[in-house]
């Protein structure tokens, strides 16, 4: 699996849009771009993935650069319950192993 | 509701002794993985299982030992053989080592003493 490159750490203020880039230069053509959240102490929770086309859902929206070198994951309203390590992660599918390789991730603060 | 459960939350144990984590899952899941963390580090695979009374090595494995007798459970084993057994301790699942989204438990917090 290829690897990514995020900022340690970022903040923002609650109720204001956030965006976390994920850089990724060496992706190849059957990577999936996913992003988990892991809040403290907790296991990580999913967030979002996607391959080509931008994608939103209830959680989140990622925007995928046109060349895929590149992505990020977009909190339209940061809330407290939004502070956590973000990991973006790419996976090929048709391998064996199916496991996920996590980075640090960045840390996200949410002021009040 | 559907989750994976993992037990307990805190875990101490003496050194040299043998020490078995617990990880039940009710998603109806083939797959299932153990990840380690450690503090302000990413998470690595100790061992994942595709299927009933399969499981193969992750990234980690030495020190440890699992079984998956059953396809809801998928216990993990820290043996007195682990250097540095002190952790952060994860379970997930997913519908299969092919499937996007992996499904975590809570965690297990293993402390060496």
């Amino acid at each position: 699996d290829a690897k990514t490159t995020q900022p340690n750490s970022m903040e923002s203020n609650e109720e204001e849009p956030v965006h976390l880039p994920c850089n990724h230069s060496t992706i190849s053509g059957t990577d999936y771009i996913h992003w988990y959240r892991q809040l403290p102490s907790q296991g990580p929770e999913y967030v979002i993935h996607g391959l080509t086309s931008n994608v939103n859902n209830r959680m989140a929206s990622l925007a995928i650069a046109e060349d895929r070198k590149s992505s990020t994951l977009i909190l339209h309203r940061a809330t407290l319950r939004d502070a956590a390590v973000y990991y973006c992660i790419l996976h090929s599918y048709g391998g064996s192993q199916g496991n996920l390789i996590f980075g640090k991730g960045t840390k996200l603060s949410v002021k009040p | 509701d559907g989750g994976i459960t993992q037990s307990p939350k805190y875990l101490f144990r003496k050194e040299g002794q043998n020490v078995t984590l617990s990880c039940e899952q009710n998603l109806n899941h083939d797959a299932m993985y153990w990840y380690r963390q450690d503090p302000g580090q990413g998470l690595r695979l100790i061992y994942y299982s595709q299927i009933v009374n399969d499981f193969q090595k992750g990234d980690i494995a030495e020190g440890y030992s699992v079984s998956r007798e059953k396809k809801e459970s998928f216990p993990l084993t820290v043996t007195s053989a682990q250097k540095n057994p002190t952790a952060f301790y994860l379970c997930a699942s997913s519908i299969s080592t092919n499937y996007n989204e992996q499904f975590f438990g809570p965690g297990t917090r293993l402390t060496v003493l």
